[in-house]
C-alpha cells in the first residue's frame, strides 16, 4: 500500500510569490490535513478537506487556502508569500470517518521563502 | 478548543527508561495518541489510548488518565535511534474540533 505523497519535497520562493503544494493520500483514504511546522512551534493545524469539502479549518490568515479533489488528491496554495512562511507543511492522511484518530503522514514539502 | 502541554526536553542514557507526559485541556475526545518525529522525516504514530489505563507496544507504553487530564509515553531500554521529538495528540468528537491537536512536542536526547 502506497504512502502519503508529498510534492515537491523543497522549494524556495521569494516574497509575493505564490506557491501550490500537493498532497496525494494512502488510497481509500478520504480526509486530507495540512499541518505547518516551524522550529520551536510544532504542528499547527491548518485545515482539513473530506470528500472535496473543507471540513475544518486552523487560524490561518486567508492567504492560505486548500481543496480536495474527487480522487481525494489535495492542494494547498499559499499566495503573497511573507519570510515567516518558510515551513515544514506536512500533508495527513485519514480514513476521515468515526473515532480513527491515526494520521499517516507524507514527508513533507520544505518551503523557504527568501 | 483543545490545548495539550509537554516538556519541551527530556535527556536519557541508553538503556534507561524515560517518561514524556502529556497533560490537556479539552472539551471531549476520542483518546490520546503519540507520534514521533526524526529530524527531517515525517510524524509516525506510535501509539494510541482510547480508555485508561496502560497500552503496551514492545519498548513503548502509554498511559492515560481521562480523570487527571493526563497522558504519558514510557520508552524503555532506550536506543540511541529514539533520539527524536514526540508528540502527543487528540483528536476531537465533532465539529471544529474534529481536526486531531497536537502538542508542541518533546525533544528526547538519548546520550551513549
Amino acid at each position: 500500500k502506497a504512502g502519503v505523497t508529498q510534492t515537491p519535497r523543497y522549494l524556495i520562493k521569494t516574497r509575493g510569490q505564490q506557491v501550490t503544494l500537493s498532497c496525494s493520500p494512502i488510497s481509500g483514504h478520504r480526509s486530507v490535513s495540512w499541518y505547518q511546522q516551524t522550529p520551536g512551534q510544532g504542528l499547527q493545524f491548518l485545515f482539513e478537506y473530506f470528500s472535496e469539502t473543507q471540513r475544518n479549518k486552523g487560524n490561518f490568515p486567508g492567504r492560505f487556502s486548500g481543496r480536495q479533489f474527487s480522487n481525494s488528491r489535495s492542494e494547498m496554495n499559499v499566495s503573497t508569500l511573507e519570510l515567516g512562511d518558510s515551513a515544514l507543511y506536512l500533508c495527513a492522511s485519514s480514513p476521515g470517518t468515526g473515532q480513527n484518530t491515526e494520521a499517516f503522514f507524507g514527508q513533507g514539502t520544505r518551503l523557504t521563502v527568501v | 478548543g483543545q490545548s495539550l502541554e509537554q516538556p519541551s526536553e527530556v535527556t536519557a542514557v541508553e538503556g534507561a527508561i524515560v517518561q514524556i507526559n502529556c497533560t490537556y485541556q479539552t472539551s471531549g475526545f476520542y483518546g490520546l495518541s503519540w507520534y514521533q518525529q526524526h529530524d527531517g522525516g515525517a510524524p509516525t504514530f506510535l501509539s494510541y489510548n482510547a480508555l485508561d489505563g496502560l497500552e503496551e507496544t514492545g519498548r513503548f507504553s502509554s498511559f492515560l488518565s481521562r480523570s487527571d487530564s493526563y497522558g504519558y509515553l514510557l520508552l524503555q531500554e532506550l536506543q540511541m535511534k529514539d533520539s527524536a521529538s514526540y508528540f502527543c495528540a487528540v483528536r476531537g468528537l465533532s465539529g471544529s474540533a474534529r481536526q486531531l491537536t497536537f502538542g508542541s512536542g518533546t525533544q528526547l536526547t538519548v546520550l551513549p
